[in-house]
Formats: C-alpha cells, structure tokens, sequence
C-alpha cells in the first residue's frame, strides 16, 4: 500500500533530550512538509523540502532540523532548545509543491 | 502576507440540515485551492480539490470565487458522520507550500 509512514504514533521524552520524528513516504512524492498542531489550533509549518539535499525553514523553525538525503525520508528532530515541544507532528508529502498533499497518521510528543 | 481565514464555529446543525461554510484568503496570485477534513485527534485527509468552474461530489459542493477571494463548501443532507473540522487550503505563487486556514467545526446533532 503506498502511503505516509510517521513513527511512532506517541512519544514521550524527558526535558531536554533531543527527539528524532520519523516520516517515510513510498508514494514518489518530491515535495514532503512538517507542521505541529496544538490542541483546537491549525497548523503550523515547520520545515518543508521540495527536492533531495534541500529544505526551507517554515513559520515556527526555531529549536527544530531536518534532512532530506533520500527522497522518500524527511525526519524531524526536535531540539532541547524548543521552549513548548509538547504537540501534534503532522508529516505530509504531495507531488510537487501546490498540488494537494498527503498526511501521515502523526506522531503525538509529550515532554515531561 | 498569504492568509487564509475561517470562520472557526463550530457550526451545530441537525442531521438532514444544509450547511455552507465560506473562507477567504489573501493573496491574488493564487493557484490551487482544497477543502480538507479532519477528525478529532487525526490527521488531515484531502475531502476535493476546488476548481473554478465549482465541482460536486456526491453531498459535497465546493466553488470558487476569484474576483471576490473566497472559497465555499455546501453539505447537503448532513449526516452524523460529517462532525468533523473542515480546513480550507490555498497554494499560492511563488515557493511557499499550501497555506492552511484554521478551521471551522462541524458538529451535526441527531
């Protein structure tokens, strides 16, 4: 089945320990997108990639980095020196940019 | 600035009820345009993509309205099932991915 992988579904981790995100996606996509989600709030872009060893910061990049060195991975970490990393993490990929995306199931962090 | 806004609700209808929700946006130079629906605690899923001509599926009518900047979805014959947020999507020129407006929720009361 092809499709968004984000794992894993729920993550819980200490403050101030860095916390690797994943997102796999076997659709061929180019483009892949990072957004967090607060609770009742929409989302927010953190990071997007529209092609291998390439990516722009979003709105709210600061305490968060990624990598794209295949075409089908886009990992986020998440820094100790994000202030509130305690959110929903969408992963989305679409086949070029502006055509409709994709979005993996989510990664719920909590940060105790 | 590319902005797109909603009204944020929740809209509360009962089932069989016609609801319509409208969203605007900013920027002129826009390209494509999406309705999205997303349940509580999910992710995302893409409900129709939003042409100028206006298109249809099934209880779902969705137009587009460039002179004014305003996108709108039309449910016909609300069902229990459609509780959901609806998020109005935009891609605009330029190299900025889709821009997500907030949201409007839907609560469809038996």
């Amino acid at each position: 089945d092809g499709g968004i992988t984000q794992s894993p579904k729920y993550l819980f981790r200490k403050e101030g320990q860095n916390v690797t995100l994943s997102c796999e996606q076997n659709l061929n996509h180019d483009a892949m997108y990072w957004y967090r989600q607060d609770p009742g709030q929409g989302l927010r872009l953190i990071y997007y990639s529209q092609i291998v060893n390439d990516f722009q910061k979003g709105d709210i990049a600061e305490g968060y980095s990624v990598s794209r060195e295949k075409k089908e991975s886009f990992p986020l970490t998440v820094t100790s020196a994000q202030k509130n990393p305690t959110a929903f993490y969408l992963c989305a990929s679409s086949p070029v940019r502006n055509t409709e995306a994709f979005f993996g199931q989510g990664t719920r962090l909590t940060v105790v | 600035r590319k902005e797109v806004e909603q009204d944020p609700g929740p809209f509360n209808v009962p089932e069989g009820a016609t609801v319509a929700f409208n969203c605007t946006y900013s920027n002129s130079a826009s390209q494509s345009f999406f309705w999205y629906r997303q349940d509580c605690r999910k992710e995302p899923k893409l409900l129709m993509s939003v042409y100028s001509s206006g298109n249809e599926d099934g209880r779902f009518t969705a137009q587009l309205n460039r002179a004014s900047q305003y996108i709108s979805l039309l449910i016909r014959d609300s069902k229990l099932s459609d509780s959901a947020t609806y998020l109005c999507v935009v891609g605009f020129s330029g190299n900025t991915p889709l821009v997500f407006g907030k949201g409007t929720r839907l609560s469809v009361i038996a």
